[in-house]
């Protein structure tokens, strides 16, 4: 099946600084990709869409300028988590979808962020 | 707005025992519905899913049965394995299309020889 990678598995950061997580989709061209956050025992919270060479949408509450998306290219997505907070310390995980069937999301393994 | 909700767990079984894991939804309409699965230190994989009532998604011994009376899409394997192991997502797509999946909190399974 279809394969996304992010990088990196975990990072831990200083409170104010900006960390950047990357989604790769390795053997597809990913027109859209989702970006979510799970807290502990919590289910997946969608944060955001993004589509190739557009803005990404964002769900009521996520700060557009907290976490910027960036979907330069159909196999690449990127997660800027801009002056992070120990309230942003979370598990980060993006899906790729290949646009053949709406239904088909191939799921990231996720990134740990954690906030000092 | 559309919600799903599935048990609590860790559930802990025998090899070869039956699994249900139970998972009901908000929503309106006749929205699709999956099953998710995460092996430790892996992407969620879709395991199942029906899009109309009545269906039944299944595939590796799993199975889920679309129940909109009920508005249930029970997990259900008849004899489980070590490997079965993970944790479980059921999931939603609203009626209609669009992008957005909603996933109940997950139920990680444990399975003991």
């Amino acid at each position: 099946g279809a394969v996304v990678s992010q990088h990196p598995s975990w990072v831990i950061c200083k409170s104010g600084t900006s960390v950047k997580i990357e989604c790769r989709s390795l053997d597809f061209q990913a027109t859209t990709m989702f970006w979510y956050r799970q807290f502990p025992k919590q289910s997946l919270m969608l944060m955001a869409t993004s589509n190739e060479g557009s803005k990404a949408t964002y769900e009521q509450g996520v700060e557009k300028d907290k976490f910027l998306i960036n979907h330069a290219s159909l196999t690449l997505s990127t997660l800027t988590v801009t002056s992070a907070h120990p309230e942003d310390s979370s598990f980060y995980i993006c899906s790729a979808r290949s646009g053949v069937s709406t239904d088909t999301q191939y799921f990231g393994p996720g990134t740990r962020l954690t906030v000092l | 707005g559309n919600s799903v909700t599935q048990m609590e767990g860790p559930v802990t079984l025998s090899e070869e025992a039956f699994l249900t894991i139970n998972c009901t939804y908000t929503a309106t309409g006749y929205p699709s519905l999956f099953w998710y699965v995460q092996y430790p230190g892996e992407g969620l994989q879709l395991l199942l899913k029906a899009t109309k009532a009545d269906d039944k998604g299944s595939n590796k011994g799993f199975e889920a049965t679309y129940r909109k009376e009920t508005t249930s899409f029970h997990l259900e394997k008849g004899s489980v394995q070590v490997s079965d192991s993970a944790v479980y997502f059921c999931a939603l797509r609203a009626a209609g299309g669009g992008n957005k999946l909603t996933f109940g909190t997950g139920t990680q399974l444990k399975v003991e020889l």
